[in-house]
């Protein structure tokens, strides 16, 4: 079956300190993974994503993620957070030529000054 | 680039009545746009698919007839809640491609239905 795990539902980390949200997917075919971010009340920003190529991907905002495929992840990293990073972070997956995405469940991040 | 824009941004309706939802590309043309809903704290789940001139297709357990997508131009979908019931109070959130060889979703700002 298709899916994908966030499996921490909430992180809290000190402003300055280093993040990483975790993400595996099962995907049935050769995946294309995303990272948003939802602030609250609003819609979803897409900060990077994954087709092909280089694993490591740069995004928008300090953000890099990581596409390891031995282990069905695609972890996301920023190395010095900042109090407006608060938000909600979804990993979602979707396949060449089906448009359709699968969310994960999100992980709430809080900031603490 | 690739802006989405929804309208309206909230919208209070009374049990019975029907509620629009407007989605627009603002920058590109849009030949598949999406349709979420989210309910508090939890995920996007995929209602329908919508292409331009065409009927949209409705994800499984979706009610076609409660929610009508309506995709009459490159820039344009409409969903419309009919009979709105409280049960359909939720956060509306839509999508569009930017291309027909791109799998990139771009999402808009989101609409909040509260049904009393």
């Amino acid at each position: 079956a298709q899916s994908v795990t966030q499996p921490d539902i909430h992180i809290t980390v000190s402003e300055g300190a280093s993040l990483e949200l975790r993400c595996n997917y099962s995907y049935g075919a050769t995946p294309y993974l995303f990272w948003y971010v939802q602030s609250p009340g609003q819609g979803l920003q897409l900060l990077l994503k994954y087709f092909s190529g280089d694993t490591l991907v740069q995004g928008i905002k300090g953000f890099e993620a990581e596409f390891k495929r031995s282990q069905s992840s695609f972890n996301l990293r920023k190395p010095s957070v900042h109090w407006s990073d608060a938000a909600e972070y979804f990993c979602a997956v979707g396949g060449s030529g089906t448009y359709k995405y699968i969310f994960g469940t999100g992980t709430r991040l809080k900031v603490l000054a | 680039g690739a802006v989405v824009s929804q309208h309206p941004s909230w919208v209070i309706c009374k049990s019975g009545t029907s509620v629009k939802i407007e989605c627009r590309s603002l920058d590109f043309q849009a030949t598949t746009m999406f349709w979420y809903r989210q309910f508090p704290k939890q995920s996007l789940m995929l209602m329908a698919t919508s292409n331009e001139g065409s009927k949209a297709t409705y994800e499984q357990g979706v009610e076609k007839d409660k929610f009508l997508i309506n995709h009459a131009s490159l820039t344009l979908s409409t969903l419309t809640v009919t009979s709105a019931h409280p049960e359909d109070s939720s956060f509306y959130i839509c999508s569009a491609r930017t291309g027909l060889y791109t799998d990139t979703q771009y999402f808009g700002p989101g609409t909040r239905l509260t049904v009393l």
